[in-house]
C-alpha cells in the first residue's frame, strides 16, 4: 500500500473549469509538497504546507492534519496548465519524501 | 533563488560502460541531496539520500555498488551508473534540501538516460 494516494489518476477539463486534485495520506508528517512535473520531466514545486491553506496565483493548497489529506485547486485552468502533479509527504520520523502516483492533468483550449 | 542544475539532460550509451550525472545547487548550500528514478507513468522512486562529506544512504533494493553517489562538496552531488545495462534506462531526477529559509525541496531538470 502507498503511503500517499491521489485522486483522480487522470483528469481532463475546458479551460476555464475549475479543478481539484485530492491527496491522502497515512503517514505522519512535518510537511506536505505539491510539486508539478512537466512532460520535459523536470519538477517545480508549487508549495510547501503544515497546516491551513496558501494561495499562489490560481492556485491553492489546504491540508487537513487531523484527516490526513490535501487538496490542489486551479482556479480559471488554462491549457498551460497541463502537466503532472504530485503530491510529496514529508515524514516526521525519518525525514524522507513519500511521493504519490500523480495526477495527469490535460485542460483543453 | 533555490536553483539545482542537473546535466547531461539526456544520455545514450552502450551497454557495460559508465555514465556520470551531475546535480549542484547553485544558489545555495545543500547538505542533503537525494536520488530518484522515475519510471514512465510511475511516481518518483527513492534511490539513496546523499549527506555531504558521508557515505550515501541507499533504499532496500538499490545496488549501491552499481549506483555510485558521491557529495564531496556542499554544492555537488554526483550519481554514477556502473556498468550500464538496458534495464536501467529511466529518468533520473535529484533533489536538494534547503535546511534554511524558505525552506523545502528543490529538482533538478532530470536526466533521461538510454542504455542501447
Amino acid at each position: 500500500k502507498n503511503e500517499v494516494e491521489q485522486s483522480p489518476q487522470n483528469l481532463t477539463a475546458q479551460e476555464g473549469e475549475f479543478i481539484t486534485i485530492n491527496c491522502s495520506y497515512s503517514v505522519g508528517i512535518s510537511a506536505l509538497h505539491w510539486l508539478q512535473q512537466h512532460p520535459g520531466g523536470g519538477i517545480v514545486s508549487l508549495f510547501m504546507l503544515s497546516s491551513g491553506k496558501k494561495k499562489h496565483g490560481r492556485l491553492i493548497a489546504t491540508i487537513n492534519i487531523q484527516e490526513k489529506h490535501s487538496s490542489l485547486h486551479i482556479t480559471a485552468s488554462h491549457p498551460r496548465d497541463s502537466a503532472v502533479y504530485i503530491c510529496a509527504v514529508r515524514g516526521s520520523t525519518l525525514g524522507r519524501l513519500y511521493f504519490g502516483r500523480g495526477t495527469q492533468l490535460t485542460v483543453w483550449p | 533563488g533555490a536553483v539545482v542544475s542537473q546535466h547531461p539532460s539526456r544520455v545514450i550509451c552502450k551497454s557495460g560502460t559508465s555514465v556520470k550525472i551531475e546535480c549542484r545547487s547553485l544558489d545555495f548550500q545543500a547538505t542533503t541531496m537525494f536520488w530518484y528514478r522515475q519510471f514512465p507513468k510511475q511516481s518518483l522512486m527513492l534511490m539513496a539520500t546523499s549527506n555531504e562529506g558521508s557515505k550515501a544512504t541507499y533504499e532496500q533494493g538499490v545496488e549501491k555498488d552499481k549506483f555510485l553517489i558521491n557529495h564531496a562538496s556542499l554544492t555537488l552531488s554526483t550519481l554514477t551508473v556502473t556498468s550500464a545495462h538496458p534495464e536501467d534506462s529511466s529518468f533520473y531526477i535529484c533533489s536538494a534540501r534547503r535546511d534554511i529559509s524558505p525552506y523545502g525541496y528543490t529538482f533538478g531538470s532530470g536526466t533521461r538516460l538510454t542504455v542501447v
